[in-house]
C-alpha cells in the first residue's frame, strides 16, 4: 500500500450536478498531482501542487474544475455542472521532493448519467 | 506539450518468453522516464524508471533502455510469468514531473 487515499472510491450523478473528490497524500509529499484516466487511454495530467500553491494547470481543465489544496496536505477536485463527457477515473499522486517517483491513489470512478 | 506514443497495444506471450513494448516521446528536454503496471481496477504502480543520463537500467526480470537522440525508451520483460499479465504504461516527464502517458499496452502471459 503507497498510502495515497482518495475518497470516494466511486460516485454516480446526474448530469448537471457538481461533484467534489478528495486526496490524501503520503504525509510530507509536497508534490500533488491530478490525472483523469478513460477506458482504454493512460492517464492525463489535469494539474499540480507545491505545496498549497497551484502551479500548473492542464488545458484539460475547463472552467467547470477546480482544485484546492488550502494546507499543503490533502487537496479536493470539483467538478461543477458535470457532463456525460467528466465520466472516467479520477487519480492523485504525489511526489516528495528530491524523488522521482509518483505514487499514485486508487482513484475515484465517476459516473454521469 | 508532450506526444507519448506506446506499440504495441496488445501483446500475447508464452511464458517464459521475452515481452517487450517500446514508446517515443516527442520533446527533446524529457528528462525522466518511468513505467508503470496497472491491473484491472488497481491503481498504477511504478514497476522501473530512467533518468535521460542513463542509457540502460534493470531489475531482476525487467529492464529499460534509452535512446536519448531517437527520443525512444524500450521496456524489456523477461522469463515472463502469468502474474506479468496487466496494462503497462510508459511515461515521459519534464521539469516537475508533470507525466505524459503513453495509450498502454496490454500484456496477456500464455500459460
Amino acid at each position: 500500500d503507497t498510502g495515497v487515499s482518495q475518497d470516494p472510491r466511486h460516485k454516480i450523478t446526474k448530469r448537471g450536478q457538481n461533484v467534489t473528490f478528495r486526496c490524501d497524500p503520503i504525509s510530507e509529499h509536497n508534490r500533488l498531482y491530478w490525472y483523469r484516466q478513460t477506458l482504454g487511454q493512460g492517464p492525463e495530467f489535469l494539474t499540480y501542487f507545491q505545496n498549497e500553491a497551484q502551479l500548473e494547470k492542464s488545458r484539460l481543465l475547463s472552467d467547470r474544475f477546480s482544485a484546492e489544496r488550502p494546507k499543503g496536505s490533502f487537496s479536493t477536485l470539483e467538478i461543477q455542472r458535470t457532463e456525460q463527457g467528466d465520466s472516467a477515473m479520477y487519480l492523485c499522486a504525489c511526489r516528495a521532493s528530491g524523488t522521482d517517483t509518483q505514487y499514485f491513489g486508487p482513484g475515484t470512478r465517476l459516473t454521469v448519467l | 506539450g508532450e506526444n507519448v506514443e506506446q506499440h504495441p497495444s496488445t501483446l500475447s506471450v508464452q511464458e517464459g518468453d521475452s515481452a517487450v513494448i517500446k514508446c517515443t516521446y516527442s520533446d527533446s528536454a524529457s528528462n525522466y522516464f518511468p513505467w508503470y503496471k496497472q491491473e484491472l481496477g488497481k491503481r498504477p504502480q511504478l514497476i522501473i524508471d530512467i533518468r535521460s543520463n542513463v542509457g540502460e537500467k534493470k531489475d531482476q526480470r525487467i529492464a529499460v533502455t534509452l535512446n536519448k537522440t531517437a527520443k525512444h525508451f524500450s521496456l524489456h520483460i523477461t522469463e515472463t510469468q502469468p502474474e506479468d499479465s496487466a496494462v503497462y504504461f510508459c511515461a515521459a516527464g519534464l521539469g516537475d514531473y508533470k507525466l505524459s502517458f503513453g495509450a498502454g499496452t496490454t500484456v496477456t502471459v500464455r500459460a
